[in-house]
């Protein structure tokens, strides 16, 4: 079974600064999808950013950007410039891209990483 | 806004009572999947519908179960409901069921069972 881990509970960033979040997962697969989601104080659940297991680029959504090490199964995210706005839970997930089992669409959750961010 | 609606936002109940959340996809798409947020679990898969058939289950009690009508919309059903399944019910949708699939989420219900 695939797994998640995000280390860092807590995060704290001063706004206009760079922060960078960390992601390790573990699996067997070659082909998967890894996700940031974002969760503000509302509790919607808001997709950050999306990677592909099978492209080497690193995905990048205006501030936001991942480092994706696919030896290491790494997965961090990066915010520059961060924001007021940006403070929220922060989760990576994980996605299986093949067809086998019929289970595997699901997404596999992280425990989530609390960003801070400080006027 | 996702386009994923969910009702109701918030349910408050007892112990051993039944309820309905409600899930409508985005337009378009087929499939639903149902996940539980709670402070001790996480965010956890529960079960997932593609254009009315079940597709997938993962963590679901026997107590819940799901259904997919035409229309597309879902129901998930919460029985005989304990302390411990107060959480916040998320439903999210996909186009179908092949890659590249991003999953949208609805806004959520808060159940809280007393």
């Amino acid at each position: 079974a695939q797994t998640v881990t995000q280390s860092q509970p807590e995060m704290s960033v001063q706004e206009a600064e760079t922060v960078t979040l960390s992601c390790t997962y573990d699996t067997s697969e070659s082909d998967y999808y890894l996700f940031w989601y974002k969760q503000p104080p509302s509790r919607q659940m808001i997709l950050v950013i999306r990677q592909e297991a099978y492209k080497q680029q690193n995905a990048t959504e205006n501030r936001f950007s991942v480092n994706f090490q696919k030896a290491a199964k790494s997965f961090s995210l990066k915010i520059s410039d961060s924001q007021l706005g940006d403070a929220a839970m922060y989760f990576c997930a994980y996605r299986s891209g093949s067809l086998s089992g019929g289970s595997n669409y699901k997404l596999t959750f992280g425990k989530g990483t609390l960003l801070t961010v400080n006027p | 806004d996702s386009g994923v609606t969910q009702t109701p936002k918030h349910l408050i109940t007892a112990t051993g009572q039944r309820v309905t959340l409600r899930c409508s996809p985005r337009s378009g798409d087929l499939s639903v999947y149902w996940y539980q947020q709670s402070l001790d679990q996480g965010l956890q898969f529960l079960i997932q519908y593609y254009n009315g058939e079940e597709r997938a289950k993962g963590n679901i009690l026997e107590r819940f179960s799901a259904q997919q009508f035409p229309d597309l919309h879902s129901e998930l059903n919460l029985s005989s409901l304990e302390l411990g399944d107060s959480a916040l019910y998320f439903c999210a949708s996909s186009v179908g069921v092949g890659s590249p699939e991003t999953q949208y989420f609805g806004p959520g219900t808060r159940l809280l069972v007393l």
